[in-house]
């Protein structure tokens, strides 16, 4: 069965750098999305992504984040300049149309220190 | 401001008892209600809804929608320690997922 997948798994980093997190969202959906979790607390949106723009986005991303769909495959976070507060779990998720259900990936567990 | 609101916040059962979780919301521009469980990592989709009245059913799970009364409940019915979980309500709006808070849903043998 196809589904999302997400790397690292894990990734500690230092407040102040750059961390790239890393989806293959399945092969034939067309949106792909990015939330986040902080540990104990709701998943929370962070954006959506079709057509290789943003469609949407929270206030959480604000410009220290990004997104990109480098190839056919991939879809990436970005975040610019990393805070304690980032430290959370990031799913990524992907639909085939807009209004099916999302697929979730592993989910990236990203520690700032 | 849109919220998703669930209850109980964590239930413990023995196994074999039937549970009900509850999710209400306030969502404008409502295009449907999932359901979701979490274990320890991803949540993995379990129902989308978007009419009123009528249930999903998935073994010994089923759910149901209410538009009027903004809310839906997930059941399950004969629950086994294996459905131990978080589980989540969230709320299609355009684009992106509005979620609740979840349910801790704990079965004893």
């Amino acid at each position: 069965e196809p589904e999302v997948t997400q790397t690292p798994s894990h990734q500690v980093t230092q407040m102040g750098q750059e961390v790239i997190l890393r989806c293959v969202p399945i092969s034939n959906h067309l949106y792909f999305y990015w939330y986040r979790q902080i540990l104990g607390q709701k998943v929370e949106f962070l954006v959506s992504f079709y057509n290789n723009e943003i469609s949407e986005k929270s206030e959480i991303f604000d410009d220290q984040f990004s997104v990109e769909r480098p190839d056919g495959s991939n879809f990436t976070l970005k975040i610019r300049s990393t805070k304690l507060e980032d430290s959370a779990m990031y799913f990524c998720a992907s639909t085939v149309r807009l209004y099916n259900e999302q697929f979730f990936g592993p989910g990236t567990r990203l520690t700032v220190l | 401001e849109d919220k998703v609101v669930q209850s109980p916040l964590s239930l413990v059962v023995h196994e074999g008892d039937t549970v009900t979780l509850n999710c209400s919301y306030e969502v404008t521009n409502f295009r449907s209600l999932l359901w979701y469980k979490q274990e320890k990592k991803a949540p993995t989709f379990l129902f989308m809804l978007t009419s009123s009245g009528i249930e999903k059913k998935s073994g010994r799970l089923s759910s149901i929608l209410d538009k009027k009364e903004l809310f839906s409940i997930l059941n399950i019915t004969a629950t086994q320690t294996g459905d131990s979980a978080v589980y989540l309500c969230a709320v299609r709006s355009n684009y992106q997922l509005i979620w609740g808070a979840g349910t801790k849903l704990i079965i004893k043998p």
